[in-house]
């Protein structure tokens, strides 16, 4: 089955910590984009890839990194820059502009 | 500017019919989604308008008034699995990337 895997579903960092969310699709698809979604708010961009071995920054790029080494990944990190990180991370990919998204399942990053 | 306007939260009854409504200001305008996400899950895409008028899918109907800025999510016989968060989101005009604009969703909770 063609699908979005992102892992781990649930994640734990401690302040100062770098920490790696994986992003993994086999829908072919060119573009992948990172969202977060915090309670009560919409989901907001911070990073987006339309093809390898490139990306642009989304609304929310500080305290973030990205690569696009393969067409089929597409890791976020969350650097201890980011001041705020608690959030759900959505990983979604894009067949064409204007197009339907797909989604991952998400992964719940918490600092502790 | 961009903004997306939609309610917080709606309650509704089980067998009834709810209507969600989203108003949007953007730069331009190239469509407009809806997706369903349960609470912790990844959404699911709904619908896509991208001309005036009514789109039927089963008990799911989506309408859009490109002048007026405005779309609405009907859903009929509402049945409890329905209580989740709906999220309307605009494609932007001169879209580079594929980038969509959220609006922070609305809460519906279907009562018995």
């Amino acid at each position: 089955d063609g699908g979005i895997t992102q892992s781990p579903k649930y994640l734990f960092r401690k302040e100062g910590q770098n920490v790696t969310l994986s992003c993994e699709q086999n829908l072919n698809h060119d573009a992948m984009y990172w969202y977060r979604q915090d309670p009560g708010q919409g989901l907001r961009l911070i990073y987006y890839s339309q093809i390898v071995n490139d990306f642009q920054k989304g609304d929310i790029a500080e305290g973030y990194s990205v690569s696009r080494e393969k067409k089929e990944s597409f890791p976020l990190t969350v650097t201890s820059a980011q001041k705020n990180p608690t959030a759900f991370y959505l990983c979604a990919t894009l067949r064409d502009t204007n197009t339907e998204a797909f989604f991952g399942q998400g992964t719940r990053l918490t600092v502790v | 500017g961009q903004n997306i306007d939609q309610p917080t939260e709606m309650t509704a009854t089980e067998g009834a019919i709810v209507q969600i409504n989203c108003t949007y200001q953007t730069s331009g305008f190239n469509g407009l989604f809806w997706y369903q996400q349960h609470a912790g899950e990844a959404p699911t895409f709904l619908s896509y308008n991208v001309l005036d008028g009514l789109e039927e899918k089963g008990r799911f109907s989506s309408f859009l008034s490109r002048s007026k800025g405005y779309s609405y999510l009907l859903l009929k016989e509402l049945q409890m699995k329905d209580s989740a968060s709906y999220l309307c989101a605009v494609s932007p005009l001169y879209n580079q990337g594929g980038k969509l604009i959220f609006g922070q969703g609305t809460e519906l909770s279907v009562k018995p």
